[in-house]
C-alpha cells in the first residue's frame, strides 16, 4: 500500500532532551516535507527537501534539523527541544515539485509534547 | 505578503444541505491551488488541485471553482453527509513550489 508513516505516533519528552522523529514513504517521490501544526494558526512548513541531499527551509525552521539521505525517509531532528514546540507534526511527499499532479499526500500524524 | 484567508472559519449545516466554502489569496506568482480535507487528529487527504487555466474541477459530491483573476476558490459541498465534518483546508502553491496554508473552515454536519 502507498503511503507515508512516521514514528513515533505519540511523544511526551523533556526539555532538551534530543529526539527525531523519522518519515519514510515507499511511492518513490522526489519531493518530501515537514508540517507542523497548532491550533488557530494552521499548517506550517518546517523544512522540505526537493531530493536526495537537497533540502531547504520552510517558514519555520528554527529548532530543526533535517536530513535527506536516501529517497525513501526524511528525518526531523530536535536537537534540544523545548515546550513551545509542543505541537502536531506531518510529514508529506509528492511525486515531483511541479505539473499538475504534484500532489501531497501526508502522514498520519505525530503528537509532540514537550514538558 | 502571501496570504490565504479562508472563511467561514466554522459552520455547522444539517445532514442533506449543500454549503460554500471560500477562499481568498494574495500568492503572487501563483502555480496551482489545492483544497484538502482533515479529519481530526489525521492527516489532510486532497481533494482538488487546479492550476491556472481551470476554473472548476469536482470530485464526487465536492466541486472547486477558481477565479485566478479576483483570487478567490469556493469548495460547494453537495448533500452533505455525517462524514463530511471535517476541517477544510485551502492551500496555493507559488512558482518557487512553496505552499501557503489558509487556516481552515471547520465543517460540522449535524444529522
Amino acid at each position: 500500500e502507498a503511503q507515508v508513516t512516521q514514528n513515533p505516533r505519540y511523544l511526551i519528552t523533556v526539555t532538551g532532551k534530543k529526539l527525531t522523529v523519522t518519515c519514510s514513504q515507499n511511492m518513490n517521490h522526489e519531493y518530501m516535507s515537514w508540517y507542523r501544526q497548532d491550533p488557530g494558526l494552521g499548517l506550517r512548513q518546517i523544512y522540505y527537501s526537493m531530493n536526495v541531499e537537497v533540502t531547504d527551509k520552510g517558514d519555520v525552521p528554527e529548532g530543526y534539523k533535517v536530513s535527506r539521505k536516501e529517497k525513501r525517509n526524511f528525518p526531523l531532528i530536535l536537537e534540544s527541544p523545548s515546550p513551545n514546540q509542543t505541537s502536531l507534526y506531518f510529514c508529506a511527499s509528492s511525486k515531483t515539485t511541479s505539473g499538475r499532479s504534484n500532489e501531497q499526500f501526508f502522514g498520519p500524524g505525530t503528537r509532540l509534547t514537550v514538558l | 505578503k502571501n496570504q490565504v484567508e479562508q472563511s467561514p472559519q466554522s459552520l455547522i449545516i444539517l445532514e442533506g444541505k449543500n454549503c460554500t466554502l471560500q477562499c481568498n489569496y494574495t500568492v503572487s506568482p501563483f502555480s496551482n491551488l489545492r483544497w484538502y480535507k482533515q479529519d481530526t487528529g489525521r492527516g489532510p487527504v486532497s481533494l482538488t488541485i487546479m492550476t491556472f487555466s481551470e476554473n472548476t474541477k469536482s470530485n464526487g459530491r465536492y466541486t472547486a471553482t477558481l477565479d485566478a483573476d479576483t483570487k478567490q476558490s469556493s469548495l460547494h459541498i453537495t448533500a452533505s453527509q455525517l462524514s463530511d465534518s471535517a476541517s477544510y483546508i485551502c492551500v496555493v502553491m507559488d512558482s518557487s513550489y512553496k505552499l501557503i496554508f489558509g487556516s481552515g473552515t471547520r465543517l460540522l454536519v449535524r444529522p
